[in-house]
């Protein structure tokens, strides 16, 4: 079983849905979650951290379930814009911190 | 916020021929630098976690005499791609992150990445 796991896609959205990921991992000392952006060829860019109370940016809400050991990524009223990869990076704290990736989410928006 | 420059972005090169990538962060110190390579349609993998002043530590199946890395200042790591093949072409990313934890330290800053072509 791979350690941070995401659903590839893509997903296919028109313009002003309402679209969810979900990223689940495995290692349960996990401790930092956070969901990156990533255009084609481009590097990998923050979009959110993820709080156990769950946060929102705008559009954008984050969820962490630690029970289930999985967290989600909301966008509302997807725009154009909103195309790209969506990477779900896990890090366990104490020693060694090494971020680990899930291999991303494919989302289209579609006009 | 804090930068992570990468240079070159772009490497066209011939087969056996060695290729150095650049990754420097600009506003802090990074103890710790990440090398990722990644292919079409793929995640980003972990090659090796750079450390300053010591060896880096490779991940199982990344063979550390062809991808050299060299962390000699806490602003700069470097990888060398020896002797490099067709198959060696892929996304090469680096990142690093500040070094205090609980003020974003675990949140990291990705360079700009290299697209690497070897003909």
């Amino acid at each position: 079983r791979k350690e941070v796991e995401q659903d590839p896609g893509p997903f296919n959205v028109p313009e002003g849905a309402t679209v969810a990921f979900n990223c689940t991992y495995s290692n349960s000392a996990s401790q930092s979650f956070f969901w990156y952006r990533q255009d084609c060829r481009k590097e990998p860019k923050l979009l959110m951290s993820v709080y156990s109370s769950g946060n929102e940016d705008g559009r954008f809400t984050a969820q962490l379930n630690r029970a289930s050991q999985y967290i989600s990524l909301l966008i509302r009223d997807s725009k154009l814009s909103d195309s790209a990869t969506y990477l779900c990076v896990v890090t366990t704290s104490g020693g060694s911190y090494i971020p680990t990736f899930g291999r991303g989410t494919s989302l289209i928006v579609h006009p | 916020g804090a930068v992570v420059s990468q240079h070159p972005s772009r490497v066209i090169c011939k087969s056996g021929t060695s290729v150095k990538i650049e990754c420097r962060s600009l506003d802090f110190q990074a103890t710790t630098m990440f090398w990722y390579r990644q292919f079409p349609k793929q995640s980003l993998m972990l090659m090796a976690t750079s450390n300053e002043g010591s060896k880096a530590t490779y991940e199982q199946g990344v063979e550390k005499d062809k991808f050299l890395i060299n962390h000699a200042s806490l602003t700069l790591s470097t990888l060398t791609v020896t002797s490099a093949h067709p198959e060696d072409s892929s996304f090469y990313i680096c990142s690093a992150r500040p070094p205090d934890r609980g003020k974003g330290g675990e949140k990291l800053f990705f360079g700009s990445g290299t697209q690497l072509s070897v003909l």
